[in-house]
């Protein structure tokens, strides 16, 4: 199974301060396509997931470009610049290339 | 407006049964891979079962394959999840979504409970 090493657990940030957070896979995530599955979503308290990124680097409708991610084969990076309350809750990165699909353990994110 | 509504959770005994719904709406369901996934109380997320579009496809994590069985009506844009030899490790709330996780094709999540 391929798995996705999330770090750090958490950050902590102050409003309009920019953040990383790493995904790490253990096998390369270039499908057979030549498409890399990798996604990156939110969970906010107590809502359901919600997909940000797709295929590393495309943001979904509606995400503003203050997100952004990057990366290839095995080592991939989420990036929010200046951080807004309503970006607070856990990030999780997900592959869907192979079966098993797998996600980090995710990065919560939380005000200083 | 996309919507996914589960249903079908509760209270069950270890090794006993429950059936999940989803009710999907506001897209054409028979176009899409679609997948359940669960959240142990605290926990992250696992992926439990994906379908194909036709239903012909189905896979699953070693942790429930055997004991779950995805399947869908496209006639009445549902999916399903029977899931069987419950254990408490199977306790969490459950989502269905489309299978590459996008916005805004989530539920709202449904509640197991796997306990004596």
């Amino acid at each position: 199974d391929v798995v996705m090493t999330q770090t750090p657990p958490s950050l902590s940030v102050a409003i309009g301060q920019s953040v990383s957070i790493s995904c790490k896979s253990s096998q390369s995530l270039v499908y057979s396509d030549g498409k890399t599955y990798l996604h990156w979503l939110l969970q906010s308290s107590g809502r359901s997931p919600k997909r940000l990124i797709y295929q590393v680097s495309n943001l979904d409708s509606g995400v503003p470009d203050r997100f952004s991610g990057t990366g290839s084969q095995k080592d991939f990076t989420l990036k929010i610049s200046r951080v807004e309350a309503k970006d607070l809750g856990v990030y999780y990165c997900a592959q869907t290339t192979h079966f098993p699909n797998t996600f980090g353990a995710g990065t919560k994110l939380e005000l200083k | 407006e996309v919507q996914l509504v589960e249903s079908g959770g509760g209270l069950v005994q270890p090794g006993r049964s429950l059936k999940l719904s989803c009710a999907a709406s506001g897209f054409t369901f028979s176009n899409y891979y679609m997948a359940w996934v669960r959240q142990a109380p605290k926990k992250g997320l696992e992926w439990v079962a994906t379908i194909s579009t036709s239903g012909s496809r189905t896979y699953y994590p070693d942790s429930v394959k055997g004991r779950f069985t995805i399947s869908r009506d496209n006639a009445k844009s549902s999916l399903y999840l029977q899931m069987n030899s419950l254990k408490s490790e199977d306790t969490a709330t459950y989502y269905c979504a489309r299978h590459d996780w996008a916005t805004p094709y989530w539920g709202q999540g449904v509640m197991v409970t796997v306990s004596s």
